[in-house]
């Protein structure tokens, strides 16, 4: 069983840019959430998708998006970067059914300069 | 929205039983309690997830009063690889939406 991957590890942009991470999400879950985790603390919710769908999303603005494909892989995209969004970004898979456990991946480290 | 309160640190030796406490006064009926486990530059690892009485796994014990307003997380003889944060987050949403919401965590240090 393949577990959640992430792509870049680590990504470093200027302010301004745009970004796009990847996840892959463990075999057999067809939701993907994304949380962005600032240093020293807690995961902090962007989005979910469930079937290709948002299903939910938290606190972030508009130039937060996202993407699920039919394979439930999913896509971060964040437009016009700004120095806060440096931060860790995870995401997470889980089955529909058991929304409370969710897989995690080892996360992509963007740095904004 | 329940939120959570945890101890910000524990210290424990080698070998010694940890219990965490959360406290979640606000919690609905519908929503579940959940712990994680994150090491440094990693990404948070499900522990145990509980709705009341005690749940157990190969992992820890879960335990939850009649009220549901608090709960305890309880790590038998730690090692020292058991240093890491420790979130409890109380589960928002029914079905397929889940909102996690972590809080800042407690930090366990376990050393010899």
């Amino acid at each position: 069983e393949t577990g959640v991957t992430q792509s870049p590890t680590h990504l470093i942009k200027t302010r301004g840019q745009q970004v796009t991470l990847r996840c892959s999400s463990q075999s057999g879950h067809n939701t993907v959430s994304w949380y962005q985790q600032a240093l020293g603390q807690g995961p902090q919710f962007i989005f979910q998708y469930y079937r290709e769908e948002e299903n939910g999303r938290g606190n972030f603005p508009p130039r937060f998006s996202g993407l699920q494909f039919p394979n439930y892989s999913s896509e971060l995209n964040v437009n016009a970067l700004e120095l806060d969004d440096s931060a860790l970004y995870l995401c997470a898979s889980s089955q529909s059914g058991l929304p409370y456990e969710q897989y995690f991946g080892p996360g992509t480290r963007l740095t904004v300069t | 929205l329940a939120k959570t309160t945890q101890p910000i640190s524990m210290d424990s030796y080698e070998g010694q039983e940890v219990n965490i406490t959360c406290s979640h006064n606000n919690i609905a009926t519908n929503d579940y309690i959940t712990w994680y486990q994150q090491f440094p530059s990693q990404g948070p690892r499900f522990i145990i997830q509980g709705y009341k009485t005690k749940v157990t796994n190969e992992v820890a014990s879960l335990f939850i009063p009649a009220d549901r307003k608090s709960s305890t997380l309880s790590l038998p003889r730690v090692s020292l690889s058991d240093t890491a944060v420790y979130y409890c987050l109380v589960g928002e949403g029914t079905g397929t939406a889940s909102k996690l919401t972590f809080g800042t965590g407690t930090r366990l240090q376990v050393t010899l």
